[in-house]
């Protein structure tokens, strides 16, 4: 079974500059999640999709990231226009689940953004 | 809010010895998870160990246990008989109210391995 993939696995861009991140779940995993760490700081949570539909958005730090699932299949996350204070590594994450909780989330390997 | 604190940048340790990661956290709701995840150099993140706020005993999964103290509010992960492979960085997290999938983590500890 195919873990958790994301593309690309490093993205350098220019301050200003639009990137897509792109994940696929483990297939049949209802629930993704995005997560992002900044050099030398804790993994924060920054959103969570159950299928198509955005269950959690709170931990999206402002109008420049937009994510979606489309088809409650792979998710994209847009950061447009993208900042400094954007770099770092981007992981997703699914788990299964439906309405319930479902303890054990497989991650991706991570897309490291630089934006410089 | 929840919190994880873990106070350990990096630990050494010798193959084949056993080593003890400490975590601990903040939390109001009376029913959490908290979990291990390992990252190795490949950067992947390897789900380790997982324990249930309600659970009665002490996780354990191979060579790698948990030492659930709830009224001291921590859950350290315990290494036995550690391996060359073992080296990595290890996040605990914590997931909140049920319902709330979210995975709130540390700021992780570096684990070296020596021969």
């Amino acid at each position: 079974e195919a873990g958790v993939t994301q593309f690309p696995s490093h993205s350098v861009i220019e301050k200003g500059q639009t990137v897509t991140l792109r994940c696929d779940p483990i297939s049949g995993h209802d629930n993704l999640y995005w997560y992002r760490r900044v050099m030398g700081k804790e993994i924060k949570f920054l959103l969570h999709f159950v299928k198509e539909s955005k269950q959690d958005e709170s931990g999206m730090p402002n109008n420049r990231f937009l994510a979606e699932r489309t088809g409650g299949t792979y998710s994209t996350l847009k950061v447009q226009p993208a900042e400094l204070e954007d770099s770092g590594v981007y992981f997703c994450a699914s788990s299964q689940g439906q309405g319930k909780v479902s303890y054990e989330q497989y991650f991706g390997p991570g897309t490291r953004l630089t934006v410089t | 809010a929840q919190k994880i604190t873990q106070t350990q940048p990096g630990m050494f340790v010798q193959e084949k010895e056993a080593v003890t990661l400490d975590c601990t956290y903040d939390t109001s709701d009376p029913s959490y998870g908290l979990f291990w995840y390992k990252q190795p150099s490949s950067g992947e993140m390897i789900f380790l160990i997982y324990q249930g706020s309600y659970d009665q005993q002490n996780a354990t999964e191979g060579r790698y246990s948990l030492n659930f103290q709830k009224a001291r509010k921590s859950a350290n992960l315990v290494i036995s008989a550690s391996q060359l492979g073992d080296s990595a960085m290890y996040f605990c997290a914590m997931r909140d109210s049920p319902g709330f999938q979210k995975l709130v983590f540390g700021t992780g500890t570096r684990l070296l391995v020596s021969p």
